[in-house]
């Protein structure tokens, strides 16, 4: 079965300095990738999605994220962080058979000034 | 308003107890999802739902059951609750249609005693 590994427990960044949280995955073929958040005491909304095609996709909030197929890897990226960017991000992978979301354990991010 | 919500946001419960965890949606999706999140584990499905009649269990059903009562309703029941329960659930929506996106309400933190 698919499935995704984030490395990082956790990270803390300066605001301002530039982010990238890991996510790699255990698929053989090219896998559909999505990346969520999970603000403190809210849900998890959807950031981004990478379906096939360019392997750069630009997201909300102003994260990308880039497929790398060499690596297994689908990286999140933010050149400068802000202080509202501090929550918890989950990587996630479908199963195309039953279109379940599997999840990775969460990388929890912490801003400080 | 909110396109998915959940209810009630925050319960106390004692061991034993029966619980029923509600979750209602406009987005007009067939497919819900409800998931357990627990620290360092990430999101873990329970059950989920493709219509009124296609309710099929994940990977951590035991103890709990699901109601679909229409196509925008999802309930999640504790039929005898435990302390090992407790979690923060999600009910999840999704469109189908192999865009696999899933949609997340705010969640519902459960505390068995």
């Amino acid at each position: 079965a698919q499935s995704v590994t984030q490395p990082d427990i956790h990270i803390t960044v300066s605001e301002g300095a530039s982010l990238e949280l890991r996510c790699n995955y255990s698929y053989g073929a090219t896998p559909y990738l999505f990346w969520y958040v999970q603000s403190p005491g809210q849900g998890l909304q959807l950031l981004l999605k990478y379906f096939s095609g360019d392997t750069l996709v630009q997201g909300i909030k102003g994260f990308e994220a880039e497929f790398k197929r060499s690596q297994s890897s689908f990286n999140l990226r933010k050149p400068s962080v802000h202080w509202s960017d501090a929550a918890e991000y989950f990587c996630a992978v479908p199963d195309f058979g039953n279109e379940k979301l599997t999840f990775g354990t969460g990388t929890r991010l912490t801003i400080i000034p | 308003d909110a396109d998915v919500t959940q209810t009630p946001r925050n319960r106390i419960t004692k061991t034993g107890k029966r619980i029923m965890l509600e979750c209602s949606q406009t987005k007009g999706h067939d497919r819900m999802y409800w998931y357990r999140q627990d620290p360092g584990l990430g999101l873990r499905l329970i059950y989920y739902s493709f219509d009124v009649k296609d309710i099929n269990k994940g990977e951590i059903s035991d103890g709990y059951s699901v109601s679909r009562q229409a196509q925008a309703k999802f309930s999640l029941s504790l039929e005898s609750a435990i302390p090992n329960q407790t979690a923060l659930y999600f009910c999840a929506t999704s469109p189908g249609t192999r865009t696999y996106e899933q949609y997340f309400g705010p969640g519902t933190r459960l505390t068995v005693t």
